[in-house]
C-alpha cells in the first residue's frame, strides 16, 4: 500500500540551529513534491515545492531535498527562530492528477 | 487578497440534520478539494474537484456530498450528519497540477 511517512516525535531544536525533518513514501512515483507548514486550529499555507528533476530547492531559511531512489525528502530550517514553531507537513501526487495526500506531520519546537 | 473563505467557522449540529459548509476562492483556480482532519489521522482527502462539474472522491466521502456548479464554489454537504464526522474540515483550491495549495481557515464542526 502507498504510504508517506514523517515522524511523529515532535523535533525539539534550539533557537539557531538548523532543524531538518524528513519524509519517507512507498509505492509512490511522485511528479513532485510539497512541504506546508501548519499552526494549531488553522489552514495548512503552502510552501515549497520540488519537481523529481530537481535535487534541491530553497527559499530563503528553508530548503528542501528530494531522493526519487531512496523515495525520501528532507526539509531543513536554518538559523530557526521561535516563530518557526509549528507542524510541518510533507505531501505528495500519487496519481499525478493534483490530487494531494499528506503526511501526518512532524511539529518542531524551537527553544528560545 | 487572494484566499479560500470557508463558512462557518465554527459549527455544533445534531446528528441527522442536514448541513452545508460553504467554500469560495476569489483566485479562478482550477482545482479544489476537501479534506479533513483528525487527531493521529492527518489529512484526509473528501472530495476533489478539478473543474466546473467535474468532481470526484477522495480516500473519505462516505455520508458527505459536493457540487462544483460554478468555478469559485465548493460546497460540502453533509445530507445526515452523524457524530463520527466531528472533525476540523478544510477546502483548498490551485491552479493547475504542479502549483501548491491554498487553504481555507477550517471549519470545526461538532455532531451531536
Amino acid at each position: 500500500s502507498q504510504k508517506i511517512e514523517q515522524n511523529s516525535e515532535a523535533l525539539n531544536i534550539q533557537e539557531g540551529k538548523t532543524a531538518t525533518l524528513t519524509c519517507n513514501y512507498t509505492n509512490y512515483s511522485p511528479a513532485y513534491l510539497q512541504w506546508y507548514r501548519q499552526d494549531p486550529g488553522r489552514g495548512p499555507v503552502f510552501l515549497l515545492l520540488i519537481r523529481e528533476n530537481e535535487k534541491e530547492k530553497r527559499k530563503e531559511r528553508l530548503k528542501v531535498t528530494f531522493d526519487t531512489t531512496l523515495k525520501q525528502s528532507l526539509f531543513h530550517i536554518t538559523a530557526s527562530q521561535p516563530a518557526d514553531s509549528a507542524t510541518y507537513l510533507c505531501a505528495l501526487d500519487p496519481q499525478g492528477n493534483n490530487r494531494l495526500a499528506f503526511g501526518k506531520g512532524n511539529q518542531v519546537v524551537v527553544i528560545p | 487578497e487572494a484566499q479560500v473563505t470557508q463558512n462557518p467557522r465554527y459549527l455544533i449540529t445534531v446528528t441527522g440534520k442536514k448541513l452545508t459548509v460553504t467554500c469560495s476562492q476569489n483566485m479562478n483556480h482550477e482545482y479544489m478539494s476537501w479534506y479533513r482532519q483528525d487527531p493521529g489521522l492527518g489529512l484526509r482527502q473528501i472530495y476533489y474537484s478539478m473543474n466546473v462539474e467535474v468532481t470526484d472522491k477522495g480516500d473519505v466521502p462516505e455520508g458527505y456530498k459536493v457540487s462544483r456548479k460554478e468555478k469559485r464554489n465548493f460546497p460540502l454537504i453533509l445530507e445526515s450528519p452523524s457524530p463520527n464526522q466531528t472533525s476540523l474540515y478544510f477546502c483548498a483550491s490551485s491552479p493547475t497540477e504542479g502549483y501548491g495549495y491554498t487553504f481555507g481557515s477550517g471549519t470545526r464542526l461538532t455532531v451531536v
